[in-house]
């Protein structure tokens, strides 16, 4: 079946460092990647998607590349600021029916 | 705002007693998921719905059971409630169902039963 491995948190950060969240799946045939967001308190909101290999995404200078040989799909941000402190999933989809199948979340924690 | 609305937004109930959640999803979207959130679980895959038909099954106890109207909103109904059902309920929404969509999540419900 599918499933996705994320790094462990919480991650703390200093403002303005570099921020990498591991991200590796298995599945069976493409599947589709996503980086989810979820605020204190809120839902989660779409981050950045890939649909093929090689692919990057991107949004609010956070960018993840699909690596099919490695099946990755990191996420990076050169420079994080503290109203990036939140937790991060990521998460695939397959074939027609189009469920997610998340990771467990990775929670950022970004300080002065 | 996504543009999935979910009601209500936070639930209090007793063990035993029955519970619906229900979940507007964005304009236009065809087809609405149902996701858990639990702190031992994690993220799970429920139930999908496209235009009032069930598309897809995930790991959904026999205790609830949802649908989708005519009208497109979907609602789950939880029964026979346990403490470990407290959790995040998600609904989310896309335009149908297909494996490249985005889906777009409402705020929850958040239940806790007592």
């Amino acid at each position: 079946g599918n499933s996705v491995t994320q790094m462990e948190g919480p991650v703390t950060l200093s403002e303005e460092a570099f921020l990498t969240i591991n991200c590796t799946y298995t599945a069976t045939g493409y599947p589709s990647l996503f980086w989810y967001v979820q605020y204190p308190g809120e839902g989660l909101q779409l981050l950045l998607k890939a649909t093929k290999a090689d692919d990057k995404g991107s949004n609010k200078g956070f960018e993840a590349t699909y690596r099919k040989e490695t099946t990755s799909f990191h996420l990076e941000k050169g420079s994080v600021q503290v109203s990036d402190s939140a937790v991060y999933f990521c998460a695939l989809a397959t074939g027609g029916g189009n469920k997610l199948t998340f990771g467990t979340g990775t929670q950022l924690k970004v300080e002065l | 705002d996504s543009g999935v609305t979910q009601t209500p937004k936070h639930l209090i109930t007793a063990t035993g007693q029955r519970v619906t959640l229900r979940c507007s999803p964005r304009s236009g979207d065809l087809s609405v998921y149902w996701y858990q959130q639990s702190l031992d679980q994690g993220l799970q895959f429920l139930i999908q719905y496209y235009n009032g038909e069930e598309r897809a099954k995930g790991n959904i106890l026999e205790r609830f059971s949802a649908q989708q109207f005519p009208d497109l909103h979907s609602e789950l109904n939880l029964s026979s409630l346990e403490l470990g059902d407290s959790a995040l309920y998600f609904c989310a929404s896309s335009v149908a169902g297909q494996g490249q969509e985005t889906q777009y999540f409402g705020p929850g419900t958040r239940l806790l039963v007592l």
